[in-house]
């Protein structure tokens, strides 16, 4: 199975920050990366696919990037709305799995 | 709009079955792979269960290969998880996904869509 690491598991940061999440597989998976956005008694929701694709509808202040084994999900300009957890997942071949996530918290 | 809707969820005795239902409505479902996954109380996102477009194509993680089934209904767009022999490790929130398309390349893989989730607890 491809394992998923996220750093960090947790930060807090202030409004207007920019915040950067990394994600590593254990194996090349090229661009087949997905972030995924969590609130707080909510569903996943879908951020970013392969790597750098922003889902519609997501505002441009979340960027994906990476290749291979290493990967970033950057929020510019954090806002008090992106208070949730952020999951990778790698959807290169199954068990698709996911990162442990990272909790991002609003100084 | 594309909707999901999961329900089936409950309170269930160690060693029993549950059947959950995901609906779906606002797309062509015969045409999408789906998926279902997941969440411990307090833990992260686990991959459980897929199926292709026509149900001829089933992949289940090894937690619960062999005790959970996954299934569709392309009539009625709706895709089950047949879930037999609980026990306390399977008490989470679990939720239906929708493939983005057939995974041969990266920008057709991933979950575009999910629903909200249905609770199961398995409890004495």
């Amino acid at each position: 199975d491809i394992q998923m690491t996220q750093s960090p598991s947790s930060l807090s940061a202030s409004v207007g920050d920019r915040v950067t999440i990394t994600c590593r597989a254990s194996d090349n998976i090229g661009t087949y990366l997905n972030w995924y956005q969590q609130k707080p008694g909510k569903g996943p929701k879908a951020l970013i696919y392969a790597a750098s694709s922003l889902e519609s509808g997501v505002p441009s202040r979340f960027n994906g990037g990476g290749s291979g084994t290493y990967f970033t999900l950057t929020i510019n300009n954090l806002q008090r709305e992106d208070l949730a957890t952020y999951y990778c997942q790698q959807s290169k071949r199954t068990p698709y799995t996911f990162g442990q996530g990272t909790k991002l918290e609003i100084k | 709009e594309v909707q999901l809707l999961e329900s089936g969820g409950g309170l269930v005795q160690p060693g029993g079955s549950l059947r959950l239902s995901c609906a779906t409505s606002g797309f062509t479902f015969s045409s999408y792979e789906m998926n279902w996954v997941r969440q411990a109380p307090g833990k992260g996102l686990e991959w459980i269960a897929y199926i292709s477009p026509g149900g001829t194509t089933i992949y289940n993680a090894d937690s619960v290969k062999g005790r959970f089934i996954i299934s569709r209904d392309n009539a009625n767009n709706i895709v089950y998880l047949q879930m037999n022999s609980l026990g306390a490790e399977d008490t989470a929130v679990y939720y239906c996904g929708r493939d983005r398309g057939s995974g041969y390349k990266p920008i057709d893989s991933g979950f575009d869509y999910w629903g909200q989730g249905t609770l199961v607890t398995v409890s004495s």
